[in-house]
């Protein structure tokens, strides 16, 4: 059974770096594609990006330019940073994997909550 | 790229049947086969139930159905039972430029 685990810290001041860690266990990080999901209190469900072992990445447009992806193979984790946080990417971040074929996510992690705030 | 619009709220009897909607564009939901649907209760993971419009991941109960008309995808769950009661998302594949777009979110409540 794949189980995917988010870390990090729960809160991030303005204008800062967060970053987040995602654990993966039952699947090696090497045979898939490794999502992030974040949800904005009140707001709907936002994709992120994606990336895969080798390091081919694709973002969201909207954060693009902010948002950096990476994996570790010897640890099976992956790995999220935003730069220049502000209040709106205070939210609820998920990781999880995306399949190989199509376009849905088959495991997700519980969440982690990141504040951003002074 | 704008959300998929879904219904706030839900609701039916034990038994009962109900049909969350997931309303999107031609750029979306009826340009492509690739509509899923998850599952998630609070403070747990999301959990996938539909995948590619209408199949059930292994393990979900055929109670959990999914179909797609237009621009307009639908979850049914059939015999509703206490653990059914959830939120619910739907999402699709948008294209190779934008890629995913979530819904806004349905809460099912079991009477």
């Amino acid at each position: 059974q794949v189980q995917v685990q988010e870390s990090g810290p729960g809160l991030v001041k303005p204008s800062e770096i967060l970053s987040l860690s995602c654990t993966v266990s039952g699947d090696s990080i090497s045979r898939s594609y490794w999502a992030w999901i974040r949800q904005s209190p009140g707001k709907e469900l936002e994709w992120i990006g994606y990336i895969y072992y080798g390091g081919r990445t694709t973002y969201n447009p909207s954060l693009k330019s902010r948002v950096t992806m990476s994996v570790d193979t010897s640890k099976n984790q992956f790995s999220l940073k935003v730069k220049s946080v502000t209040a709106a990417d205070t939210a609820v971040y998920y990781c999880a994997r995306l399949a190989t074929y199509g376009w849905h996510f088959d495991y997700w992690g519980q969440g982690t909550l990141v504040s951003v705030s002074s | 790229q704008s959300a998929l619009t879904q219904p706030r709220s839900v609701s039916g009897s034990p038994g009962h049947s109900v049909t969350v909607s997931c309303t999107g564009t031609n750029s979306d939901v009826g340009a492509y086969s690739y509509v899923s649907w998850y599952q998630h209760h609070p403070g747990k993971a999301p959990k996938l139930i539909i995948y590619d419009v209408t199949k059930r991941p292994s393990g979900v109960p055929d109670r959990f159905s999914g179909s797609k008309s237009g621009n307009t995808a639908s979850l049914t769950i059939s015999g509703l039972q206490a653990d059914d009661e959830a939120d619910y998302y739907c999402c699709s594949y948008a294209g190779s430029y934008t890629f995913g777009v979530f819904g806004t979110g349905t809460k099912v409540t079991v009477l």
